[in-house]
């Protein structure tokens, strides 16, 4: 069974611009999460989606938002980027309805490394 | 606030050496506690999932513990190898449907 896929692995922006990530959950995942990976924060919890719907959202501003398909597949879009966006953008998918829940096991693709130049 | 915290912030052990990381949390009411492994440039894998009414749970070489009392976690790696060499992450949800809180990790180097 293939992974969690992530696109594109690397990414170059500069200030200002938006950038789109996507994510490919493991076939019959419905739920896929979003986390933001820096040195100095660790992994902080973007967004949540089951189903098409935004289950949870983490403490990001506004400029940070996300979708899921009719097929599970998920982006998340940044806009007006920052130079502290840079980061390394990882997508998680599991089979139960919450990321974390107590049976869930949340497997994670290799993410999108961003650079905000 | 729901705080997690590791330590130590990283370690050097020797090859077949044994070692423990500590997990410290706030989040209550507890509902589980998960430890990842994440190799450099790679994302998190699971290592072990508890919930409160378990004290210990292996995966291979590694272990993993649990006193939902103290509010603390250890997970145990036995003979070390190279490739054990990442950083391993703690991570506790609460019992309220929602965000996990993570830890800041604690970078393992496994030297031959």
């Amino acid at each position: 069974k293939a992974g969690v896929t992530q696109t594109p692995r690397y990414l170059i922006k500069t200030r200002g611009q938006q950038v789109t990530l996507s994510c490919s959950p493991i076939s019959g995942h419905r739920s896929v999460s979003w986390y933001q990976q820096t040195p100095g924060q660790g992994l902080q919890f973007l967004f949540e989606y089951f189903s098409e719907t935004q289950r949870n959202k983490g403490n990001f501003p506004g400029r940070f938002s996300g979708r899921q398909f009719s097929n599970s597949r998920s982006e998340m879009n940044v806009s007006t980027l920052e130079l502290g966006d840079s980061a390394l953008y990882l997508c998680a998918s599991s089979l139960a309805m919450f990321a974390g829940a107590v049976t869930d096991t949340q497997y994670f693709g290799p993410g999108t490394r961003l650079t905000v130049l | 606030k729901n705080q997690v915290e590791q330590s130590p912030q990283s370690l050097i052990i020797l090859e077949g050496k044994n070692c423990t990381l500590q997990c410290n949390y706030t989040v209550s009411p507890f509902s589980n506690l998960r430890w990842y492994k994440q190799d450099t440039g790679r994302g998190p894998v699971s290592l072990t999932i508890m919930t409160f009414s378990e004290n210990t749970k292996s995966n291979g070489r590694y272990t993993a513990t649990l006193d939902a009392d103290t509010k603390q976690s250890s997970l145990h790696i036995t003979a070390s190898q190279l490739s054990d060499s990442a950083s391993y992450i703690c991570v506790v949800k609460g019992t309220n449907a929602g965000k996990s809180t993570f830890g800041d990790g604690t970078t393992l180097t496994v030297k031959p």
